[in-house]
């Protein structure tokens, strides 16, 4: 079964903060994505990535970056966190080349104070 | 900027009934449509990949329909049950190979027992 997983379930960071969220997978994939889901406005993708140092800005990607430099690890980087990032994080992962089915961590609810 | 459509934004049925759920897409340069479930407290989950106009795909007591051609799809649920209690989420993939997935903001199902 494919695995992603997530650093933290919960977290709480003070506003300013530097924030880390990481993601890996066990899959040898060659995408994985960054989203974040609020209520009414669902899933809205924050960056992607295609391959090991490549990244792509999603919908959302103000406020955000990201970091791949293993091929099963991309990870999402707040540098100055905000209230308005306050928000359920998920990352996904898929194979690529074809139909794309991603496969999601289990998210990471965050808490800016 | 592509857009994905999912109605009704939620929904409320009795155990044993029936229901269905749509998602709406662009019909041009089409290449997946895929549906998610994702229960509370849980990551999104795989249900359906489909990519033929036409197609009909079936899991149990879930089946779901795609017309490519006037770019809609629905989801079907026979005699819900309170398991069945999820977000149902569809996204849809473009053909042009180097853009991800699109979302919609998703059907929310409770079942009442």
């Amino acid at each position: 079964d494919v695995k992603v997983t997530q650093s933290s379930r919960y977290l709480v960071k003070r506003t300013g903060e530097k924030v880390f969220l990481e993601c890996v997978q066990d899959m040898d994939h060659e995408n994985m994505f960054w989203y974040r889901q609020d209520p009414g406005l669902g899933l809205r993708l924050i960056y992607f990535s295609y391959d090991v140092k490549m990244k792509e800005k999603g919908d959302i990607p103000e406020g955000y970056s990201v970091s791949r430099e293993k091929k099963e690890r991309f990870s999402l980087i707040l540098e100055s966190a905000s209230t308005n990032q306050t928000s359920m994080y998920l990352c996904a992962s898929s194979y690529g080349g074809g139909e794309e089915t991603q496969y999601f961590g289990p998210g990471t609810r965050l808490l800016v104070l | 900027i592509l857009n994905v459509e999912q109605s009704p934004q939620s929904l409320h049925v009795q155990e044993g009934d029936s229901t269905n759920f749509t998602c709406s897409f662009p019909s041009s340069n089409f290449y997946a449509l895929h549906w998610y479930r994702w229960e509370t407290a849980k990551s999104p989950e795989a249900l359906f990949v489909m990519t033929l106009n036409g197609d009909e795909k079936k899991k149990g007591r879930i089946s779901a329909t795609l017309n490519t051609k006037e770019g809609y799809s629905y989801l079907y649920i026979k005699g819900s049950q309170p398991e069945d209690s999820a977000t149902y989420l569809c996204a849809f993939l473009h053909n042009s190979g180097n853009t991800p997935l699109v979302f919609g903001k998703g059907t929310r199902l409770s079942v009442i027992a």
